[in-house]
Parts: C-alpha cells; sequence; structure tokens
C-alpha cells in the first residue's frame, strides 16, 4: 500500500526567509504524482504544486519549489520569501498507478510564520 | 464560476443517528471524491464516484454510503453514528479527461461533523 510520511509535526520560519517541508513516500508504481496542498483555518484544501514522477526537472510556482529525489522517494517542498499568508498546515500527497484518482496524503506540518 | 461547495457547513448528530451531506462540484466536473479528516490527520480517502456508479473506494465500512446524480452532484450517507466518525468531510470534484491527461482534485470547504 502506499503511504505517505511527513516527519515534522510543526516547523516555523521568519517572515522573508527560507523554509524547507519534508515528505517521504513509498510505491512500488512507476507512474504516479505527487503534490503539495495547504489547507488554511478555512480548511479549504488549496494546490500547492504538483509533481510527475516521469519528470527529471523539479517543479516550481512562484516562491514554492520542490526537491524530488525518486530513488530516495524523498518529495521536499521549499517556500522562498515566506509571507504570513503562507501559515497553514502543509500535506503532501501521492497518487498513482492502479489508485489513480485516489490521494494518499500524509498528516501534515503546521507552518507558522512569525513577522 | 462556483467552486465546490458543501452543505452543511457544521452537523451535530448523536451516536446511533443517521447523517447525509451534500456536494456539488465544481462547473463543468464530473468526478466527485469523499475524504475524512480526523482532527490532527490528513484526509482519508472514503470513495470515488463517476457516471453515477462508485468507482473506488477506501478501507471505510459500510455504515458509509454514497450517491451521485444526474446533474453529477453528490451525497456522503453515513449510518448508525460513531463517536469515532467526528471528523471533517472533504468533498472533491474533477474532470475525467482520460488516462493521458492529469486530472486535478479541487476541493470544498469541508463539513465539520461532531458525533456526540
Amino acid at each position: 500500500a502506499q503511504t505517505v510520511t511527513q516527519s515534522q509535526p510543526e516547523m516555523s520560519v521568519q517572515e522573508a526567509e527560507t523554509v524547507t517541508l519534508s515528505c517521504t513516500y513509498d510505491t512500488s508504481e512507476s507512474d504516479y504524482y505527487l503534490f503539495w496542498y495547504k489547507q488554511p483555518p478555512s480548511r479549504q484544501m488549496i494546490l500547492v504544486i504538483r509533481q510527475e514522477a516521469y519528470k527529471q526537472q523539479n517543479a516550481t510556482e512562484n516562491r514554492f519549489s520542490v526537491n524530488f529525489q525518486k530513488a530516495a522517494k524523498s518529495f521536499s517542498l521549499k517556500i522562498s520569501d515566506s509571507q504570513l499568508g503562507d501559515a497553514a498546515m502543509y500535506f503532501c500527497a501521492y497518487e498513482g498507478g492502479s489508485t489513480l484518482g485516489r490521494l494518499y496524503f500524509g498528516r501534515g506540518t503546521q507552518l507558522t510564520v512569525w513577522p | 464560476d462556483a467552486g465546490v461547495t458543501q452543505s452543511p457547513t457544521h452537523l451535530i448528530k448523536t451516536r446511533g443517528q443517521q447523517v447525509t451531506l451534500r456536494c456539488s462540484p465544481k462547473s463543468g466536473h464530473d468526478t466527485v471524491s469523499w475524504y475524512q479528516q480526523a482532527l490532527g490527520q490528513g484526509p482519508q480517502f472514503i470513495f470515488q464516484y463517476y457516471e453515477e456508479e462508485e468507482r473506488q473506494r477506501g478501507n471505510f465500512p459500510d455504515r458509509f454510503s454514497g450517491h451521485q446524480f444526474p446533474n453529477y452532484s453528490s451525497e456522503l450517507n453515513v449510518n448508525a453514528l460513531l463517536l469515532g466518525d467526528s471528523a471533517l468531510y472533504l468533498c472533491a470534484s474533477s474532470l475525467e479527461e482520460g488516462a493521458t491527461v492529469y486530472n486535478e482534485q479541487f476541493f470544498g470547504p469541508g463539513t465539520r461533523l461532531t458525533v456526540l
């Protein structure tokens, strides 16, 4: 079964600084997607960034970038120039293979941004 | 363009009761998935509906059932409620465009269910 592990329950960062959130996953599939979702107090799950496993290039979306290490099954999120609005719960998620359409989530990392 | 909507926002029930949660997908979407998010946990997949059929199901008991209507909206029903069913229930919708295109899931704001 696919599993997603986030080992950092909480992280904090100073405004304008950079922070990295960690995620590891386990799968026997070769074709899959990885995601980082943001869940603010409003509870709405928002997609931050997506990485296709077949792509060697790391995905980037403005201040958000990932470090995808397929052999190590590692998928970290780097947030540059952190802003107060980045404060939220961040979930790493997996989707792929025979269960395409089903997202598997980690337990989340609560990010605090200090002014 | 309306996003995914869910009703009600909050709900309080007692053990043994039955509950129905509702979801309207994003305009143009035809696939609906339901997730349960217990406090302090990541969401867990309950099931997915496409063309009014349950296409995939997670590891949830038969007390959890669903339905998709011809207009693609969906209901999640939970019978014989347990204290452990207290959670945020999230609905996500997507458009089925085939295996060669990634079908992004868009989430609603959720329904907070409390079982007393």
